[in-house]
């Protein structure tokens, strides 16, 4: 079974620019989340989607950030325009529900993002 | 949020058994013990989970006392793949809501040979 997969693996962008981060999750998973670490800090939880509704997204930094999940199935989080503050990795985690493997989240490999 | 505490980095070597220890002294009475291990360019993965006594699986034991005020995972045998970040995280698990991971520094092993 494929895991969750994040594309690209790194992207290097000017500030001003406009990123799109790609996740797809882990067939099946309703449950579809969005952390991020910028550099030196905590990995902190961005936002987690319920298949396409948004279900809590009190992470979101500003309004500069814009996560979609059409269909329920893959998500994008665009940055626009972006910052240098914006730099680090973006990390996508899928769970199959609320309850079971008591919410085991499955992470993706990250997106390291660099905005120069 | 329960607020954990572990020790930034810890040193073994190859074969012997690790322990690492978390406190969270503010554990609510539906929190869950979780605990996740990050290899460099990669995301954290889940290893292991409690509420309370001991909890065995193949890669790894958790020990929790009767105050849950903190919590010890143990790592047998450990090799030099080992090496990776470890956190500890503690959270409500709600009847029918996956929510939200909340990580902290975690703890730095390092297997020497």
């Amino acid at each position: 079974e494929a895991g969750v997969t994040q594309f690209p693996s790194h992207s290097v962008i000017e500030k001003g620019q406009t990123v799109t981060l790609r996740c797809d999750p882990i067939s099946g998973h309703d449950n579809l989340y969005w952390y991020r670490r910028v550099m030196g800090k905590e990995i902190k939880f961005l936002l987690h989607f319920v298949k396409e509704s948004k279900q809590d997204e009190s992470g979101m930094p500003n309004n500069r950030f814009l996560a979609e999940r059409t269909g329920g199935t893959y998500s994008t989080l665009k940055v626009q325009p972006a910052e240098l503050e914006d730099s680090g990795v973006y990390f996508c985690a899928s769970s199959h529900g609320g309850l079971g493997r008591y919410n085991e989240q499955f992470f993706g490999p990250g997106t390291r993002l660099t905005v120069l | 949020l329960a607020k954990t505490t572990q020790p930034i980095s810890m040193d073994s070597y190859e074969g012997q058994e690790v322990n690492i220890t978390c406190s969270h002294n503010n554990i609510a009475t539906n929190d869950y013990i979780t605990w996740y291990q990050q290899f460099p360019s990669q995301g954290p993965r889940f290893i292991i989970q409690g509420y309370k006594t001991k909890v065995t699986n193949e890669v790894a034991s958790l020990f929790i006392p009767a105050d849950r005020k903190s919590s010890t995972l143990s790592l047998p045998r450990v090799s030099l793949s080992d090496t990776a970040v470890y956190y500890c995280l503690v959270g409500a698990i709600s009847s029918g809501s996956a929510r939200q991971l909340t990580f902290g520094s975690g703890t730095q092993l390092t297997v020497l040979p």
